[in-house]
Protein backbone atom coordinates (compact mmCIF):
# COMPACT_ATOMS: atom_id res chain seq x y z
CA UNK A 1 0.00 0.00 0.00
CA UNK A 2 1.68 3.35 -1.10
CA UNK A 3 2.13 5.68 1.77
CA UNK A 4 1.94 9.50 1.55
CA UNK A 5 2.76 11.28 4.81
CA UNK A 6 3.07 14.95 5.59
CA UNK A 7 3.96 16.97 8.44
CA UNK A 8 3.14 18.92 10.69
CA UNK A 9 -0.42 18.39 10.91
CA UNK A 10 -1.40 22.08 11.33
CA UNK A 11 0.85 25.51 11.55
CA UNK A 12 0.11 28.65 12.82
CA UNK A 13 2.97 31.52 11.59
CA UNK A 14 1.96 35.65 11.68
CA UNK A 15 2.00 37.38 8.71
CA UNK A 16 5.35 38.10 7.53
CA UNK A 17 6.93 34.68 8.62
CA UNK A 18 8.22 31.95 6.21
CA UNK A 19 7.44 29.00 6.52
CA UNK A 20 7.86 25.41 5.02
CA UNK A 21 6.08 22.22 5.11
CA UNK A 22 7.63 18.40 4.48
CA UNK A 23 5.74 15.72 2.17
CA UNK A 24 7.15 11.81 2.45
CA UNK A 25 6.63 9.22 -0.73
CA UNK A 26 8.01 6.25 -1.62
CA UNK A 27 11.02 6.57 -3.79
CA UNK A 28 10.44 3.66 -6.02
CA UNK A 29 8.39 4.06 -9.00
CA UNK A 30 8.17 7.47 -9.09
CA UNK A 31 5.95 9.05 -11.58
CA UNK A 32 5.07 12.70 -10.27
CA UNK A 33 4.14 14.89 -7.18
CA UNK A 34 1.88 17.08 -7.16
CA UNK A 35 1.32 20.24 -4.58
CA UNK A 36 -2.41 21.66 -3.87
CA UNK A 37 -3.47 24.19 -2.25
CA UNK A 38 -7.36 23.93 -0.52
CA UNK A 39 -9.18 26.88 0.99
CA UNK A 40 -12.32 26.19 2.98
CA UNK A 41 -15.34 25.89 0.83
CA UNK A 42 -13.19 25.94 -2.15
CA UNK A 43 -11.87 23.74 -4.66
CA UNK A 44 -8.46 22.22 -4.23
CA UNK A 45 -6.07 24.53 -6.49
CA UNK A 46 -3.05 22.69 -8.45
CA UNK A 47 0.03 24.37 -7.45
CA UNK A 48 2.87 22.18 -8.85
CA UNK A 49 3.20 19.44 -10.88
CA UNK A 50 6.65 17.87 -10.14
CA UNK A 51 8.76 15.38 -12.09
CA UNK A 52 12.15 15.80 -11.75
CA UNK A 53 14.93 14.81 -9.01
CA UNK A 54 15.97 17.93 -8.04
CA UNK A 55 12.97 20.46 -9.20
CA UNK A 56 12.04 23.36 -8.05
CA UNK A 57 9.39 25.09 -9.30
CA UNK A 58 7.70 28.59 -7.70
CA UNK A 59 5.01 30.49 -8.29
CA UNK A 60 4.75 34.34 -6.64
CA UNK A 61 6.03 33.71 -2.64
CA UNK A 62 5.47 30.03 -2.97
CA UNK A 63 7.80 27.81 -3.92
CA UNK A 64 8.98 24.00 -3.60
CA UNK A 65 11.62 21.52 -4.12
CA UNK A 66 12.11 17.50 -4.93
CA UNK A 67 14.09 14.89 -3.94
CA UNK A 68 12.71 11.52 -5.65
CA UNK A 69 15.67 9.48 -4.38
CA UNK A 70 15.23 9.94 -0.50
CA UNK A 71 11.44 10.18 -1.02
CA UNK A 72 10.56 13.93 -0.21
CA UNK A 73 9.28 17.41 -1.13
CA UNK A 74 9.43 21.14 0.36
CA UNK A 75 6.90 23.45 0.22
CA UNK A 76 8.20 26.76 1.24
CA UNK A 77 5.76 29.91 1.53
CA UNK A 78 8.17 33.09 2.23
CA UNK A 79 6.59 36.08 4.43
CA UNK A 80 3.30 34.19 4.61
CA UNK A 81 -0.22 36.26 4.71
CA UNK A 82 -3.26 36.08 5.67
CA UNK A 83 -4.61 35.06 1.98
CA UNK A 84 -2.13 32.51 2.64
CA UNK A 85 -4.71 30.39 5.14
CA UNK A 86 -5.75 27.00 3.39
CA UNK A 87 -4.91 23.27 3.75
CA UNK A 88 -1.78 22.01 1.40
CA UNK A 89 -2.13 18.60 -0.02
CA UNK A 90 0.56 16.71 -1.23
CA UNK A 91 -0.35 13.53 -3.85
CA UNK A 92 2.05 10.80 -5.39
CA UNK A 93 0.90 9.93 -8.68
CA UNK A 94 0.57 6.21 -8.98
CA UNK A 95 -0.83 5.43 -12.55
CA UNK A 96 -2.88 8.22 -13.17
CA UNK A 97 -4.67 8.16 -9.92
CA UNK A 98 -3.29 10.91 -6.87
CA UNK A 99 -2.26 9.04 -3.57
CA UNK A 100 -2.74 11.78 -1.46
CA UNK A 101 -1.21 12.76 2.01
CA UNK A 102 -3.51 14.20 4.99
CA UNK A 103 -2.74 17.75 4.16
CA UNK A 104 -1.28 20.89 6.27
CA UNK A 105 -3.62 23.33 7.54
CA UNK A 106 -2.18 26.64 7.20
CA UNK A 107 -3.07 29.81 9.51
CA UNK A 108 -1.37 33.17 9.18
CA UNK A 109 -2.86 35.61 11.77
CA UNK A 110 -2.88 39.36 10.80
CA UNK B 1 -14.58 29.10 -19.21
CA UNK B 2 -16.21 27.27 -16.51
CA UNK B 3 -14.35 24.91 -14.12
CA UNK B 4 -15.09 21.33 -12.82
CA UNK B 5 -18.94 21.70 -11.55
CA UNK B 6 -20.29 19.58 -8.78
CA UNK B 7 -23.83 18.79 -7.71
CA UNK B 8 -25.67 18.92 -5.90
CA UNK B 9 -23.49 20.58 -2.97
CA UNK B 10 -25.09 18.92 -0.13
CA UNK B 11 -27.11 15.82 0.01
CA UNK B 12 -28.66 14.16 3.69
CA UNK B 13 -29.56 10.74 2.94
CA UNK B 14 -30.44 7.88 5.47
CA UNK B 15 -28.75 4.23 5.88
CA UNK B 16 -30.27 1.77 3.26
CA UNK B 17 -30.60 4.65 0.49
CA UNK B 18 -29.00 5.04 -2.44
CA UNK B 19 -27.24 8.25 -4.12
CA UNK B 20 -26.35 9.57 -7.28
CA UNK B 21 -23.69 12.63 -7.41
CA UNK B 22 -23.07 14.57 -10.50
CA UNK B 23 -19.85 15.78 -12.05
CA UNK B 24 -18.85 17.82 -15.43
CA UNK B 25 -15.49 18.36 -15.83
CA UNK B 26 -13.21 21.34 -17.01
CA UNK B 27 -13.79 22.35 -20.97
CA UNK B 28 -11.75 20.14 -23.13
CA UNK B 29 -11.26 17.26 -20.74
CA UNK B 30 -11.82 13.87 -21.30
CA UNK B 31 -11.12 12.07 -18.25
CA UNK B 32 -12.97 12.22 -14.76
CA UNK B 33 -11.77 10.79 -11.26
CA UNK B 34 -14.16 10.70 -8.27
CA UNK B 35 -12.35 10.93 -4.39
CA UNK B 36 -13.78 9.95 -1.23
CA UNK B 37 -12.64 12.34 1.64
CA UNK B 38 -13.76 11.25 4.90
CA UNK B 39 -13.05 13.57 8.00
CA UNK B 40 -9.29 14.22 9.09
CA UNK B 41 -8.12 11.94 6.04
CA UNK B 42 -6.34 13.13 2.84
CA UNK B 43 -9.13 12.55 -0.26
CA UNK B 44 -9.13 8.42 -1.26
CA UNK B 45 -9.35 7.59 -4.91
CA UNK B 46 -12.52 5.56 -5.88
CA UNK B 47 -12.23 5.03 -9.46
CA UNK B 48 -11.42 7.07 -12.73
CA UNK B 49 -13.38 7.45 -15.91
CA UNK B 50 -12.19 7.35 -19.69
CA UNK B 51 -13.77 7.44 -23.00
CA UNK B 52 -17.29 5.96 -21.05
CA UNK B 53 -15.16 3.25 -18.94
CA UNK B 54 -13.91 2.45 -15.63
CA UNK B 55 -10.30 2.74 -16.29
CA UNK B 56 -8.74 2.32 -12.91
CA UNK B 57 -10.50 1.63 -9.40
CA UNK B 58 -9.41 2.04 -5.94
CA UNK B 59 -10.45 -0.10 -2.80
CA UNK B 60 -13.78 0.49 -2.60
CA UNK B 61 -16.84 -1.67 -2.29
CA UNK B 62 -19.00 -2.66 -5.42
CA UNK B 63 -21.74 -0.68 -4.06
CA UNK B 64 -19.66 2.17 -5.66
CA UNK B 65 -20.57 2.46 -8.75
CA UNK B 66 -20.01 5.29 -11.61
CA UNK B 67 -20.78 6.06 -15.53
CA UNK B 68 -19.60 8.24 -18.05
CA UNK B 69 -21.54 10.23 -20.96
CA UNK B 70 -21.02 10.84 -24.28
CA UNK B 71 -19.88 14.58 -23.46
CA UNK B 72 -17.50 13.41 -20.69
CA UNK B 73 -19.96 14.16 -17.49
CA UNK B 74 -20.02 11.66 -14.99
CA UNK B 75 -21.93 9.89 -11.99
CA UNK B 76 -20.65 8.72 -8.92
CA UNK B 77 -23.63 6.04 -7.33
CA UNK B 78 -23.30 4.61 -3.98
CA UNK B 79 -26.01 1.95 -2.99
CA UNK B 80 -26.94 0.71 0.22
CA UNK B 81 -25.52 3.81 2.17
CA UNK B 82 -23.56 3.46 5.52
CA UNK B 83 -23.06 5.78 8.61
CA UNK B 84 -19.67 5.63 6.97
CA UNK B 85 -20.40 6.66 3.36
CA UNK B 86 -20.54 10.32 5.26
CA UNK B 87 -17.65 12.11 3.02
CA UNK B 88 -17.02 14.61 1.10
CA UNK B 89 -16.61 13.52 -2.72
CA UNK B 90 -14.59 15.17 -4.84
CA UNK B 91 -14.40 15.15 -8.81
CA UNK B 92 -11.43 15.88 -10.92
CA UNK B 93 -11.18 15.96 -14.66
CA UNK B 94 -8.09 15.66 -16.59
CA UNK B 95 -7.02 15.31 -20.46
CA UNK B 96 -6.77 11.59 -21.02
CA UNK B 97 -5.81 10.97 -17.37
CA UNK B 98 -2.30 12.71 -17.39
CA UNK B 99 -1.11 15.85 -16.20
CA UNK B 100 -3.09 18.38 -13.68
CA UNK B 101 -6.24 17.34 -12.44
CA UNK B 102 -8.66 19.57 -11.64
CA UNK B 103 -10.84 19.35 -8.81
CA UNK B 104 -14.56 20.64 -8.55
CA UNK B 105 -15.96 21.86 -5.01
CA UNK B 106 -17.24 18.68 -3.45
CA UNK B 107 -20.42 16.86 -2.81
CA UNK B 108 -20.64 16.88 0.81
CA UNK B 109 -23.14 13.41 1.49
CA UNK B 110 -24.44 13.15 5.40
CA UNK B 111 -25.84 9.35 6.05
CA UNK B 112 -28.20 9.62 8.85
Amino acid sequence: ILNVEQSPQSLHVQEGDSTNFTCSFPSSNFYALHWYRWETAKSPEALFVMTLNGDEKKKGRISATLNTKEGYSYLYIKGSQPEDSATYLCAFEDTDKLIFGTGTRLQVFP
Amino acid sequence: DAGVTQSPTHLIKTRGQQVTLRCSPKSGHDTVSWYQQALGQGPQFIFQYYEEEERQRGNFPDRFSGHQFPNYSSELNVNALLLGDSALYLCASSFQGVDTQYFGPGTRLTVL
